[in-house]
């Protein structure tokens, strides 16, 4: 089982809708959480990271469920600009192993269509 | 302007010349590493460094090596390169100790 999974999509949005999608991590001691967005064979950009109370920023919208290990991706009143690939990002349990190590999903992709 | 610095952009070789991939950042930043990334496998990493002469495995070292002599570079060496690291690479640094908060370099497509 992979340590992060997300639903490689597409998720096929109208401009002006909102779209959501999760990802699920498997180790309960991860600490850190993040959104990364990539173009398509582009370096990915840090969009958001993402906070236990959940946090906002813009139209984007991130939220944590440690309780069933997940954290999910809203995005509200979507632009043809926010076509991408939505990478999840968990950074490991506090050990002398994993500092450092930071586990990438495979990516959410969306599409925005007019 | 702060910025990951990789080259080259692209590079076509062929089994066992070595080779390297060399990464640079101005940013004064501790953390360094190193990413493949394949289709429908996301991006691993292959090696991290959180301070010059500081390196560790990712999850994907096996044919790299790295060094991390000075704080603002970090190349990436393939000494005997094979098909299966045919792939798309990145460097990224991080103000964060732990690597959090990653600024991307804007890969190399490495074909063997």
């Amino acid at each position: 089982r992979k340590e992060v999974e997300q639903d490689p999509g597409p998720f096929n949005v109208p401009e002006g809708a909102t779209v959501a999608f999760n990802c699920t991590y498997s180790n309960s001691a991860s600490q850190s959480f993040f959104w990364y967005r990539q173009d398509c064979r582009k370096e990915p950009k840090l969009l958001m990271s993402v906070y236990s109370s959940g946090n906002e920023d813009g139209r984007f919208t991130a939220q944590l469920n440690r309780a069933s290990q997940y954290i999910s991706l809203l995005i509200r009143d979507s632009k043809l600009s926010d076509s991408a690939t939505y990478l999840c990002v968990v950074n490991g349990p506090l050990t002398t192993d994993s500092w450092g190590k930071l586990q990438f999903g495979a990516g959410t992709q969306v599409v925005v269509t007019p | 302007e702060a910025q990951v610095t990789q080259n080259p952009r692209y590079l076509i070789t062929v089994t066992g010349k070595k080779l390297t991939v060399t990464c640079s950042q101005n940013m004064n930043h501790e953390y360094m590493s190193w990413y493949r990334q394949d289709p429908g496998l996301g991006l691993r990493q292959i090696y991290y460094s959180m301070n010059v002469e500081v390196t560790d495995k990712g999850d994907v070292p096996e044919g790299y090596k790295v060094s991390r002599k000075e704080k603002r570079n970090f190349p990436l060496i393939l000494e005997s390169p094979s098909p299966n690291q045919t792939s798309l690479y990145f460097c990224a640094s991080s103000p964060r100790v732990k690597g959090e908060k990653l600024f991307f370099g804007s890969g190399t497509q490495l074909s063997v």
